[in-house]
């Protein structure tokens, strides 16, 4: 079983809906991280958690938002989605300070 | 602000032939660095990592990278890649003491055989 696991692994959705990505980890990191991948834009950093009560805005946090519902579990909502939302989402983690990160095999989101 | 160039978007090689990745970063104090592999279809996993100590690392499947303080660089190597080193490649920065990861944009590896 994968360390990190995100659901669903691919999703096509309507401009305007509500969606959610789900994130859960087995690795016992307090560390959790949403990014998103466009091509030849690399990973940009959309929010990040130290923990349940810790809650960190990245660089491009508009029009997204997030929820640590426990340790291992970190989602990331688009409120009402947008064409130029279309990307690869993947959540990571990673033990405090040491900055190296584990990810998820990855979201592949489409808004039509 | 803080930022990781990778200037070499697209590299096509032939099996066999030595490779080297260049990746420069902004951040003027201590640093964390990484290079991250995205094979086709799959998730990104950690090729190697510099903490501290030689500056010169190895990883895994033959890749190095040495960091070159004064030059603010860490430029991947492989002496004779392979058709299955075809993927993208991630430099990523951990400033020291933050829990920011921060990475280039990526190089795409096509190696033919």
């Amino acid at each position: 079983d994968a360390d990190v696991t995100q659901t669903p692994r691919n999703r096509i959705t309507k401009t305007g809906k509500r969606i959610m990505l789900e994130c859960s980890q087995t690795k016992g990191h307090d560390r959790m991280y949403w990014y998103r991948q466009d091509p030849g834009l690399g990973l940009r950093l959309i929010y990040y958690s130290f923990d349940v009560k810790d809650i960190n805005k990245g660089e491009i946090s508009d029009g997204y938002s997030v929820s640590r519902q426990a340790q291992a579990k970190f989602s990331l909502s688009l409120e009402s989605a947008i064409p130029n939302q279309t990307a690869l989402y993947f959540c990571a983690t990673s033990a405090g300070g040491l900055g190296e990160a584990f990810f998820g095999q990855g979201t592949r989101l489409t808004v039509v | 602000a803080q930022s990781v160039s990778q200037h070499n978007h697209h590299v096509i090689l032939s099996e066999a032939a030595s490779l080297e990745l260049g990746c420069n970063y902004s951040y003027g104090g201590t640093v964390n660095l990484f290079w991250y592999v995205q094979y086709p279809g799959q998730h990104l996993q950690l090729l190697l990592k510099y903490f501290s100590g030689d500056p010169l690392v190895k990883g895994i499947k033959g890749f190095e990278a040495e960091f070159i303080k004064s030059k603010f660089s860490f430029n991947l190597r492989k002496p004779s890649v392979q058709w299955s080193d075809t993927a993208e490649y991630f430099c990523a920065v951990n400033p020291y003491n933050t829990d920011k990861l921060i990475f280039g944009t990526g190089t795409r590896l096509q190696v033919f055989p």
